[in-house]
């Protein structure tokens, strides 16, 4: 079964950093997120992504933050200048065409802020 | 608020009993997803209900969507410890929720043999 894939696992990164974390989403899928989920703590949205640009972004995602979709398969969330705050799984979803379409997670990136 | 509320948090409970877990919220939802995640994995779909009143069985778990669509049920049968983990709530905020999943708290399951 197609799966949405991240990478790396586990990110370690020094404050002050900047990370780029990798998703390669469901080759069909059209539509593209980015999760965190602060440990201890419940999946909070981030941001949304369809046809090439920003459909919704939550306060979350401030200008620290960007994401880009640089070819036809790779999905990248960039954290320009990383405060320890940002520690977390970050999960990366895609979904297929169509409003009552589930989104698909991958299994996340662990991202260290030291 | 669009909050989503799952009860119970913790649940811990032997193999063979049966259980529900419920998902509340005072937002209408388009649809709703029940997601089960494993330590260090990411959610996995369990299942979707899109209309009200819809119930859905994936072999010992059902799956109810509320007929107003603001709340959702998840009941186990003869619970196993296969079945331990974190399950979620998370659906599509029918006004003003845009494209986002809005996820509940979360009921961590234990079934213990």
């Amino acid at each position: 079964e197609p799966e949405v894939t991240q990478t790396p696992s586990h990110q370690v990164t020094q404050m002050g950093q900047e990370v780029i974390l990798r998703c390669v989403p469901i080759s069909n899928h059209l539509y593209f997120y980015w999760y965190r989920q602060i440990l201890g703590q419940k999946v909070e949205f981030l941001v949304s992504f369809y046809n090439n640009e920003i459909s919704e972004k939550s306060e979350i995602f401030d200008d620290q933050f960007s994401v880009e979709r640089p070819d036809g398969s790779n999905f990248t969330l960039k954290i320009r200048s990383t405060k320890l705050e940002d520690s977390a799984m970050y999960f990366c979803a895609s979904r297929a065409p169509g409003s009552s379409q589930p989104q698909h997670f991958g299994d996340g990136t662990r991202l260290s802020i030291l | 608020t669009q909050l989503l509320e799952q009860s119970p948090q913790f649940l811990s409970i032997q193999e063979g009993e049966n259980l529900t877990v419920y998902c509340n919220s005072s937002s209408v939802f388009s649809s709703l997803q029940w997601y089960r995640q494993e330590p260090g994995e990411g959610p996995v779909l369990l299942v979707t209900v899109v209309t009200g009143g819809e119930v859905k069985k994936l072999k010992r778990l059902t799956f109810q969507f509320g007929d107003a669509r603001k709340d959702s049920s998840l009941h186990i049968t003869a619970a196993q410890p296969g079945d331990t983990g974190l399950y979620l709530c998370a659906g599509f905020i029918l006004t003003g929720g845009g494209n986002k999943l809005t996820f509940g708290t979360g009921t961590q399951l234990k079934v213990e043999l």
